[in-house]
């Protein structure tokens, strides 16, 4: 069966400071893999998206990059951070052409 | 663009109690509708879906029915349990858009107390 990984569970980084967080997905092959963002009290924004190994879509422009070094590997990065970076990170994905996502359980990030 | 738009929360419900959580969809072409759930500290889980018009997705005791006609996607269910206090998120995917990407509507925070 598929499974997702995505870690820390929890970071407290100051701001300027960099950030990686890594997401992994085991079972599956070629998936379509995307960062969201859940801001305190509201919703998800999509932050990127990619379809295959170096293939990275940005939906917001912003503080952030994201990279897929291989297949089931998706990384969310930031050179230095802000206030406004800090939130809910939720790593997903699904199978090409299928549209229900799979979550992992998210990484919440404070940045004092 | 595709939107969703959600009843806004909190809503705060006793055991047993009938639920509803409205949402309604903006979205060119025929989207496929689903309804998520996060439970405290949690990602979000796939609740339901319904690809096509008059589809009804059903699990946990939870229903929604696409309504094409009013662009809707309403969450329902019939006796709820303290432990379906969560966040549900209403989305829809465009399948003309690249990436399979859902637009999320911005939750409704339910809290059932025994």
């Amino acid at each position: 069966s598929q499974t997702i990984h995505q870690w820390p569970a929890t970071l407290v980084q100051p701001v300027g400071s960099p950030l990686s967080l890594e997401c992994t997905v085991e079972g599956t092959s070629n998936p379509n893999l995307y960062w969201y963002r859940q801001a305190a009290g509201r919703g998800l924004q999509l932050l990127f998206y990619s379809v295959g190994i170096g293939q990275i879509s940005s939906e917001v422009p912003q503080n952030l990059s994201a990279s897929r070094p291989q297949d089931r590997q998706f990384i969310l990065s930031s050179k230095k951070l802000l206030l406004s970076d800090s939130g809910f990170y939720l790593c997903a994905w699904t199978e090409a052409g299928i549209w229900a996502l799979h979550f992992g359980n998210g990484t919440r990030l404070t940045v004092t | 663009g595709n939107s969703v738009t959600q009843m806004e929360g909190p809503v705060t419900l006793s055991e047993e109690a009938f639920l509803t959580i409205n949402c309604t969809y903006t979205a060119t072409g025929y989207p496929s509708l689903f309804w998520y759930v996060q439970y405290p500290g949690e990602g979000l889980q796939l609740l339901l879906k319904a690809t096509k018009a008059d589809d009804k997705g059903s699990n946990k005791g939870f229903e929604a029915t696409y309504r094409k006609e009013t662009t809707s996607f309403h969450l329902e269910k019939g006796s709820v349990q303290v432990s379906d206090s969560a966040v549900y998120f209403c989305a829809l995917s465009d399948r003309k858009a690249a990436g399979n990407k859902l637009t999320f509507g911005g939750g409704t925070r339910v809290l059932v107390k025994p």
